[in-house]
């Protein structure tokens, strides 16, 4: 049981926008920290997506958008394509130490 | 650009003591950031191991700690995962990564990960 709760499934079509949210509470996003989001495409390692709730890092595209409300974060994909296609993980911090959502597996039908 | 690689036994018997390393280049070790350990069992998701700065400070994932140590070498440029009793459920690709406490404060680098089985 993770600390941070992700749905285990999300999809759409090439495209559409898609969500995925993250869960938590008042011990780790509730208490003000920040929210960092992870894509992993098969076999690989985990790589940066978002940052500090709603930054992107160099060379990601600005399809990918993340926000924060309360206890809670969302990554927001639009313009859907079939390289988004991965597992996506949210990554904060509870109580001082680093947290996983049990991640997300978006499919692009 | 900072690279970081994993190295160490692929296989671990049960009780034994899983020894991994990470070689940090491109990038000195010794900066301000954190370098950390998470693992992911097959087909499932990330867990955080723990993290050590380069002054010697650390920080466990608390369902591990009485079987974690992560020590640095800042000579080698190296850091290591020591995880003692291991059985079947430490069974994962171990990687190594840094959480930048220069900008993003976010795991921003990792290693290509190590599979470690835990088998007799």
């Amino acid at each position: 049981q993770s600390v941070l709760t992700q749905p285990p499934s999300v999809s759409g079509a090439p495209g559409q926008r898609v969500t995925i949210s993250c869960t938590g509470s008042s011990s780790n996003i509730g208490a003000g920290y920040d929210v960092h989001w992870y894509q992993q495409l098969p076999g690989t390692a985990p790589k940066l997506l978002i940052f500090g709730n709603n930054n992107r890092p160099s060379g990601v595209p600005d399809r990918f958008s993340g926000s924060k409300s309360g206890s809670s974060a969302s990554l927001a994909i639009t313009g859907l394509q079939a390289e988004d296609e991965a597992d996506y993980y949210c990554q904060s911090y509870d109580n001082g130490l680093r947290v996983f959502g049990g991640g997300t597996k978006l499919t692009v039908l | 650009q900072v690279q970081l690689q994993e190295s160490g036994p692929g296989l671990v018997k049960p009780s034994g003591t899983l020894s991994l390393t990470c070689t940090v280049s491109g990038g000195s070790i010794s900066n301000s950031h954190w370098w950390t350990w998470v693992r992911q069992s097959p087909g499932k998701g990330l867990e955080w191991v723990g993290e050590i700065f380069h002054g010697g400070r650390t920080n466990y994932n608390p369902s591990l700690k009485s079987r974690v140590t992560i020590s640095v070498d800042k000579s080698k440029s190296q850091f290591s995962l020591n995880l003692t009793s291991v059985t079947a459920a430490d069974t994962a690709v171990y990687y190594c990564a840094r959480e930048d406490h220069s900008g993003t404060y976010a795991f921003d680098s990792w290693g290509q990960g190590a599979l470690v089985t835990v088998s007799s």
